[in-house]
């Protein structure tokens, strides 16, 4: 069982805003600002699209945004288009493990 | 451009010993800024930690894993390598590995691999 806790489904239609919680259950993820999302399309690898709770990486879209208040981060998707359809992973430095990923949640755009 | 290739055996007998390998190109394994990482993900499941390495020798192990795994670093060849020894079906898996530092920025292809006798 995942330390980081996911939703295991969103859904929105294209042009909606939709936003994916992640909360851990320990106080190393509420102490640490290393959180950061992937998203990871069928049959290929995990893509980096948020780091250190809230920064992008050079090129990403700026539909792409992250937060985090106490010990819940959240991504936030605006203006969903269809080829954002995927899982989403939220991982954390928790200082002992140290590293922990969240369970997942599968993006459906309607 | 940094590049994460893993390779090793894609089947493995229970109770044998996985070994893979990730070779990195475009970039030096031996910053002192970044680890090593492994991080698999079994079929229609969530990723899942494995540990992470620095070229120093220092690592870092999934206290889940941790009294299978190792890890192992040659800054000659530019590459690190994971054994996961005592395999069970449970450890079929896509293994990756990745640069590690605040994040997982590069993320090798993924190997597939079956424990099956």
């Amino acid at each position: 069982q995942s330390a980081l806790t996911q939703p295991a489904s969103v859904s929105g239609s294209p042009g909606q805003s939709i936003t994916i919680s992640c909360t851990g259950i320990t106080s190393d993820f509420g102490t640490y600002n290393l959180v950061s999302w992937y998203q990871q399309h069928p049959g290929k690898a995990p893509k980096l699209i948020i780091y250190e709770v809230s920064k992008r990486p050079s090129g990403l879209s700026n539909r792409f945004s992250g937060s985090k208040s106490g010990n819940t981060a959240s991504l936030t998707i605006s203006g969903l288009q269809a080829e954002d359809e995927a899982d989403y992973y939220c991982c954390s430095y928790v200082g002992s493990s140290p590293w922990m990923f969240g369970g997942g949640t599968k993006l459906t755009v309607l | 451009q940094l590049q994460l290739q893993e390779s090793g055996p894609g089947l493995v007998k229970p109770s044998e010993t996985l070994s893979l390998t990730c070779i990195v190109s475009g970039g030096s394994i031996s910053s002192s800024n970044y680890y090593w990482g492994w991080i698999r993900q079994p079929p229609g499941k969530g990723l899942e930690w494995i540990g992470s390495i620095h070229y120093s020798g220092n690592t870092y192990y999934n206290p889940s894993l941790k009294s299978r795994v190792t890890l192992s670093i040659d800054t000659s060849k530019n590459q690190f390598s994971v054994q996961l020894r005592s395999v069970t079906a449970a450890d079929t898996a896509m293994y990756y590995c990745a640069r590690v530092s605040g994040e997982l920025d590069y993320w090798g292809q993924g190997t597939l691999v079956t424990v099956s006798s």
